[in-house]
């Protein structure tokens, strides 16, 4: 069974402090890692993909990924209340490129 | 701006009904897709379809129906409405490859009664 894994939180951090979440994945035949934002009675929101190993940087969002350790973890920079939300991981399945498997999700909160 | 759209934002169905629930995109994507998803339990797939009248069950199939007669448009169905069946339906779109990930629609919220 092929899974991804996140700590459901809530994550809380304080206005202007770096949120770091992190993500672990069983296929070592992933490629493509994503992460989603969503919003409370919303739907996800792509906001970062990454699919080589390293950092990849996109204004204050940091995707991390080390495929060595099937770690794939996000970073938000001086985190402002608008970025309270649940963050899923999502990674393809090494055998199909378009079927993601999902966390579960992690709460983030910023508190003012 | 590219779009999927969900034909409900919010549905209230009796225990029974037949149920629709249509998505349609506007991007070109070869695969679409349907989830559900209750709290605690994170994201599950009831169906997906990477081509015209193609489908696939997913995690949870049973009780759901899908139809996908054009490239934009794909509708799933619950033959006959449950309670368990009460919760966030969410389609979503993505490129054949997936390499640029997933597209969702803003979602259903069905309620059954």
């Amino acid at each position: 069974q092929k899974e991804v894994e996140q700590n459901s939180g809530p994550l809380s951090v304080p206005e202007g402090a770096i949120a770091s979440l992190n993500c672990t994945y069983s296929d070592r035949g992933s490629q493509s890692f994503f992460w989603y934002r969503q919003y409370s009675g919303k739907s996800p929101e792509l906001i970062m993909s990454i699919y080589s190993n390293g950092d990849k940087e996109d204004g204050r969002f940091t995707a991390q990924l080390n495929k060595a350790s099937q770690y794939v973890s996000l970073l938000i920079r001086d985190s402002q209340p608008s970025d309270s939300a649940t963050y899923l991981c999502a990674v393809n399945g090494g055998d199909s490129n378009y079927q993601l498997i999902w966390g579960a999700g992690t709460k983030l909160i910023i508190k003012p | 701006d590219v779009k999927v759209t969900q034909s409900s934002r919010y549905l209230v169905k009796r225990t029974g009904e037949k149920v629709f629930l249509e998505c349609v995109q506007d991007m070109d994507h070869e695969n679409m897709f349907w989830y559900r998803q209750d709290p605690g339990l994170g994201l599950r797939l009831i169906y997906f379809s990477y081509d015209v009248k193609m489908k696939e069950k997913g995690d949870i199939p049973e009780g759901y129906s899908v139809s996908r007669e054009k490239k934009e448009r794909f509708s799933l169905i619950l033959e006959s409405a449950s309670t368990n069946q009460t919760s966030m339906y969410l389609c979503a779109s993505s490129f054949l490859e997936g390499g640029a990930g997933y597209t969702f629609g803003s979602g259903t919220r069905l309620t059954v009664v």
